[in-house]
């Protein structure tokens, strides 16, 4: 069964450092997201993506926040210059249509951890 | 706030008992879909439930949606140790983002 990946597992970086998060969605799928979850809440929608752009971001997704598409098959999040409070667990989502009845596929997420 | 509220926060059972977790929401929904989280990990689809549909079931699993109340409930039938992990419901709004619950925490005891 087809599966959304994400690298690396888990990320430890410094304060003010730049990391990028990697997915690769289900090749078929069109819309592409990052959520994120602090440690004990809930899971936020930080952005979605579709036709090599962003169509919505939350008030989380501020100007440190980047996402790309460099090649047909990666999606990647761009925290510029990370702060203590971005350690979250990052997960990449995939759906083959946005809307209706239309499930998204999660990848295992991305453990960031700020120092 | 549009965010969903779970409820129990926390539910402890024995194997073999059932669990019903409820989820409340407050703006108008396309759908409504459950995902299971076991510790630290991703989440997995469960099911999905249509705005226009009341029930639904998935093996041992059993979803049911007022949209009048504005609520939906999960029911996990003759629960499994397995079956331990958080779950939680997310709505479909007017766009495409999902907006979660806080969560359940389930915890079944062999």
């Amino acid at each position: 069964e087809p599966e959304v990946t994400q690298t690396p597992s888990h990320q430890v970086t410094q304060m003010g450092q730049e990391v990028i998060l990697r997915c690769v969605p289900i090749s078929n799928h069109l819309y592409f997201y990052w959520y994120r979850q602090i440690l004990g809440q809930k899971v936020e929608f930080l952005v979605s993506f579709y036709n090599n752009e962003i169509s919505e971001k939350s008030e989380i997704f501020d100007d440190q926040f980047s996402v790309e598409r460099p090649d047909g098959s990666n999606f990647t999040l761009k925290i510029r210059s990370t702060k203590l409070e971005d350690s979250a667990m990052y997960f990449c989502a995939s759906t083959e249509e946005a809307g209706g009845p239309y499930e998204q596929y999660f990848g295992p997420g991305t453990r960031l951890t700020v120092t | 706030s549009q965010q969903g509220e779970e409820d129990p926060q926390a539910l402890s059972i024995q194997e073999g008992e059932n669990a019903t977790m409820n989820c409340s929401y407050k703006t108008s929904i396309n759908n409504l879909q459950w995902y299971r989280q076991n510790s630290g990990r991703g989440l997995v689809h469960l099911i999905l439930i249509r705005s226009n549909e009341r029930e639904k079931h998935s093996g041992r699993l059993r979803v049911t949606l007022d949209t009048s109340k504005k609520s939906s409930s999960l029911l996990i039938t003759a629960s499994r140790a397995a079956d331990t992990a958080s779950y939680f419901c997310a709505r479909l709004q007017n766009t495409d983002k999902l907006i979660f619950g806080t969560g359940t925490r389930l915890q079944v005891f062999p």
